[in-house]
C-alpha cells in the first residue's frame, strides 16, 4: 500500500519567516494530494490540495508543489504568523476510493 | 448544514464493551471514511464507503465493523473494546473521488 513520510517532525520559525514542509510518497499511482491544518483539540481542516495534473497550486500565502517524477510534494507558507502555529499533515490518495494515507505531521510554531 | 456530525465526542468504555461511533453527513456526499488518529502517527483509515450498501476496509480495520444503510449515514463499531482502541476517530466525507474530504469534530474514546 501506500507510504507517505512528513519531514520536520517540528518547525519553529520567527513571525514573517517563511515555512516548508516536505512529504514523500511510495505509490506512483497517487494522484491527489491534500494538506490538512489541525489546531489542538479541534478536526482538521483541508488547507490546500493538488492534483498529479498540476505541478504547482497558490492561495495567497500557502503553495504547494508537486513532483511526480521524485514522488515528493511540500507545503510553503510564506510570512507567517502566530495563527499559523498548527500541526500540518499531508496526505495522498490511491485508488477509487478516496483513500487517503497520511503523513505523521509537523507540529508548526511561529513565534513572535 | 451542519456538515459531517459525530456522537459521542467523549466516551470511556471497559475492555470487553461494545459501542457504536455515530457519524452523519447532510451535504449528500457519497463518499465517507473513518480515521482512527493516535500521536505521532497521523490519521489512519479504519473502513470507508463509497456509496450506500458498499464499504471496504482501510489500514486498520481489525476489531471494528462498518454498515452504510443510507448515504447520510456511517456507524462505526466496536465489536469488544481494547486498551489499544484507545484513541480519536474521525469521520469524513466527500462529494466525489478527489475532492475534499470534510471532517467531523471527533470522538474521544478511552478503554480501561
Amino acid at each position: 500500500g501506500e507510504n507517505v513520510e512528513q519531514h520536520p517532525s517540528t518547525l519553529s520559525v520567527q513571525e514573517g519567516d517563511s515555512a516548508v514542509i516536505k512529504c514523500t510518497y511510495s505509490d506512483s499511482a497517487s494522484n491527489y494530494f491534500p494538506w490538512y491544518k489541525q489546531e489542538l483539540g479541534k478536526r482538521p481542516q483541508l488547507i490546500i490540495d493538488i492534483r498529479s495534473n498540476v505541478g504547482e497550486k497558490k492561495d495567497q500565502r500557502i503553495a504547494v508543489t508537486l513532483n511526480k517524477t521524485a514522488k515528493h510534494f511540500s507545503l510553503h507558507i510564506t510570512e507567517t504568523q502566530p495563527e499559523d502555529s498548527a500541526v500540518y499533515f499531508c496526505a495522498a490518495s490511491t485508488g477509487g476510493g478516496n483513500k487517503l494515507t497520511f503523513g505523521t505531521g509537523t507540529q508548526l510554531k511561529v513565534e513572535l | 448544514n451542519a456538515g459531517v456530525t459525530q456522537t459521542p465526542k467523549f466516551q470511556v468504555l471497559k475492555t470487553g464493551q461494545s459501542m457504536t461511533l455515530q457519524c452523519a453527513q447532510d451535504m449528500n456526499h457519497e463518499y465517507m471514511s473513518w480515521y482512527r488518529q493516535d500521536p505521532g502517527m497521523g490519521l489512519r483509515l479504519i473502513h470507508y464507503s463509497v456509496g450506500a450498501g458498499i464499504t471496504d476496509q482501510g489500514e486498520v480495520p481489525n476489531g471494528y465493523n462498518v454498515s452504510r444503510s443510507t448515504t447520510e449515514d456511517f456507524p462505526l463499531r466496536l465489536l469488544s473494546a481494547a486498551p489499544s482502541q484507545t484513541s480519536v476517530y474521525f469521520c469524513a466525507s466527500s462529494y466525489q473521488y478527489n475532492q475534499p474530504q470534510h471532517f467531523g469534530d471527533g470522538t474521544r474514546l478511552s478503554i480501561l
